[in-house]
Parts: C-alpha cells; sequence; structure tokens
C-alpha cells in the first residue's frame, strides 16, 4: 500500500528565515508521481510541483526547491527567504502510476510565517 | 482561478438528510476526482470518473454516490448524514490521455452536519 508521512505537523519561522518541509514516501511501484500542493487560509488546494520516480534532479523555481532522494524515499520541500505570503498548509502526495490522480496525500504541515 | 467549479460553497443540513455536491471540471477535461478533507482523515480520494464512467473507487462510503455526465459535469451524492460527514469536499479534474499531471482542485464544498 502506498503511505505519505509529512512529520512536522506545524512549523513557526520569522519572515525571511528558509525552512524545509519534509515529506517520506512507501510504495511498491517501481513508477510513481510525487506532487507538491498549498492549501492558503482561503482553502484552495494549488498545484506547486509534480516529480516522477526515473527523475532525480533537483528543482528550483524561485524561492522554492525541491530534494527528491529515491534511495530515502524522500521528497523535501525548501522555501528561502519565506513570507508572509507563505503561511499555508503544505501537502506531499503520491499517484498510482495507473489510475492517475488518485492521490495519497501526506497528513500536511501547517506552516506559519511571522512577519 | 482553477478553472474548476463547484457548488454549493457551504451546505448546512441535518442529520439524516440527503445532499448533492455538484462539480464543473476545466474546459476539455475528462476526468473527474472527488476528495473528502476531515480533521481526523485528512484528505482522501473518494472516487474517480472518466468520460462518464467510473474508473476508480477510494474510501468512499456506501452511504455516497456519485456520477458523472453527457456534459461531463459531476454530482455527489451524500445521504443519510451523520456529524461525521462534516468535511470539505473536493472536486479535481485533469486533462484526457495524461496519466499523472497535476490535478486541478476547486475550492471546495465545505458540508456541516448538525
Amino acid at each position: 500500500a502506498q503511505k505519505v508521512t509529512q512529520a512536522q505537523t506545524e512549523i513557526s519561522v520569522v519572515e525571511k528565515e528558509d525552512v524545509t518541509l519534509d515529506c517520506v514516501y512507501e510504495t511498491r511501484d517501481t513508477t510513481y508521481y510525487l506532487f507538491w500542493y498549498k492549501q492558503p487560509p482561503s482553502g484552495e488546494l494549488v498545484f506547486l510541483i509534480r516529480r516522477n520516480s526515473f527523475d532525480e534532479q533537483n528543482e528550483i523555481s524561485g524561492r522554492y526547491s525541491w530534494n527528491f532522494q529515491k534511495s530515502t524515499s524522500s521528497f523535501n520541500f525548501t522555501i528561502t527567504a519565506s513570507q508572509v505570503v507563505d503561511s499555508a498548509v503544505y501537502f506531499c502526495a503520491l499517484s498510482d502510476p495507473f489510475y492517475g490522480q488518485n492521490f495519497v496525500f501526506g497528513p500536511g504541515t501547517r506552516l506559519s510565517v511571522l512577519p | 482561478d482553477s478553472g474548476v467549479t463547484q457548488t454549493p460553497k457551504h451546505l448546512i443540513t441535518a442529520t439524516g438528510q440527503r445532499v448533492t455536491l455538484r462539480c464543473s471540471p476545466r474546459s476539455g477535461d475528462l476526468s473527474v476526482y472527488w476528495y473528502q478533507q476531515s480533521l481526523d482523515q485528512g484528505l482522501q480520494f473518494l472516487i474517480h470518473y472518466y468520460n462518464g464512467e467510473e474508473r476508480a473507487k477510494g474510501n468512499i462510503l456506501e452511504r455516497f454516490s456519485a456520477q458523472q455526465f453527457p456534459d461531463l459535469h459531476s454530482e455527489l451524492n451524500l445521504s443519510s448524514l451523520e456529524l461525521g460527514d462534516s468535511a470539505l469536499y473536493f472536486c479535481a479534474s485533469s486533462p484526457p490521455g495524461q496519466l499523472n499531471t497535476e490535478a486541478f482542485f476547486g475550492q471546495g464544498t465545505r458540508l456541516t452536519v448538525v
């Protein structure tokens, strides 16, 4: 069975600090996809990134970066120079390679960025 | 704006009642997914429809059912409601012919059962 663990329930940082959100996953599939979604206080789920299991290159998008390590089954997300607008709940998710977007979500990490 | 529309945004109803949640996917998307977000269970996949046909079921209760209509909008029917059904229900859609792309989520319907 697939499982996603986000051990950090809540994190608080002061604006401009860097913060890393951890994600550890379990799957028996050799092909799989990992995602990060953001849920701001308004409630919608916003897509951030998708990564397939064959692509272990780290990715950077502005202040966001992701570190995928297959050897440790981790897909961590770092926000550099955090801003108040980054305050949200962040979800890591794993998708079934055959059933598409039937995501298994982690429990989420609530990030509070204080001014 | 994701392009996925869910109505209503909020719904308050009594135990034992039945409600219908509606979802319009993004233009051109054939897949519709329903998810439930509750405090105790987190975000859970309920059911997936593709072009009118059920494709996969997750942790969906027997009291719940869904369908996707020829115009591709979908409805999630919740019956014999219990207090524990109070949750945020999301609909998501994805483009045809592309597995494992991101799913685009609607704003959700917040259901409160009293």
